[in-house]
């Protein structure tokens, strides 16, 4: 069984220029995450999908990034325009449903350096 | 207030011997689920091994099994026969059903060296 893929894995841009990130999950998962892990750091979530749908996006800094799970499939995590803080691990992570129970798994991550 | 917390210091585990890492959570949930994810260099974060807390029985998988105390809180990971790739971070995360709104809440981390 396929994991869940991310690209690129690596991406290294200019404060105030753009980027977006792609995640197609492990196939049949309804649940959609996407985190930010800060070096030396657990990974914090920003949003969750469950199918299309949002569930919850409160830790998502509104006025700079954005998600969106087209089709209830892949899903794309934009940031614009980035800021030096903005530099961390991006990972996408899926699951069955989005029950306490259900696993996450992770997918590679994108290493985000903001120059 | 944290809601995992992962104490430990970085450590030195020599090839072939047993670890162990210490997880303490907080929570008066009485639903909820314990994980262990393993984080080498490369970034992914790779599930290991996972506890409900309706569980009667501690979890195990392969080489990894986890010490769940219940009434002390504790989730504690022990990994038998360590190799070299065992060498990562290791990440100890729970889940409410009723608090901490849905979410994975992750400790900080164990990094783990294993030396030949």
């Amino acid at each position: 069984e396929a994991g869940v893929a991310q690209s690129p894995r690596y991406k290294i841009i200019e404060k105030r220029q753009s980027v977006a990130f792609w995640c197609n999950p492990i196939s049949g998962h309804a649940t959609l995450y996407w985190y930010q892990q800060i070096l030396g750091q657990g990974p914090k979530l920003l949003i969750q999908f469950q199918n299309n749908g949002v569930v919850d996006d409160s830790q998502l800094p509104k006025d700079r990034f954005s998600a969106e799970r087209l089709k209830g499939v892949d899903s794309t995590l934009k940031i614009q325009p980035a800021k030096l803080e903005d530099s961390a691990v991006y990972l996408c992570a899926s699951s069955l449903g989005p029950d306490w129970s259900d696993t996450q798994y992770f997918g590679p991550g994108t290493r985000l350096t903001v120059l | 207030a944290q809601k995992i917390t992962q104490t430990q210091p970085g450590m030195f585990v020599q090839e072939k011997e047993a670890v162990t890492l210490d997880c303490t959570y907080d929570t008066s949930d009485p639903s909820y689920g314990l994980f262990w994810y393993k984080q080498p260099s490369s970034g992914e974060m790779i599930f290991l091994i996972y506890q409900g807390s309706y569980d009667q029985q501690n979890a195990t998988e392969g080489r990894y099994s986890l010490n769940f105390q219940k009434a002390r809180k504790s989730a504690n990971l022990v990994i038998s026969a360590s190799q070299l790739g065992d060498s990562a971070m290791y990440f100890c995360a729970m889940r409410e059903r009723l608090y901490g709104n849905n979410r994975l809440a992750f400790g900080k981390g164990n990094q783990v060296v294993v030396i030949p």
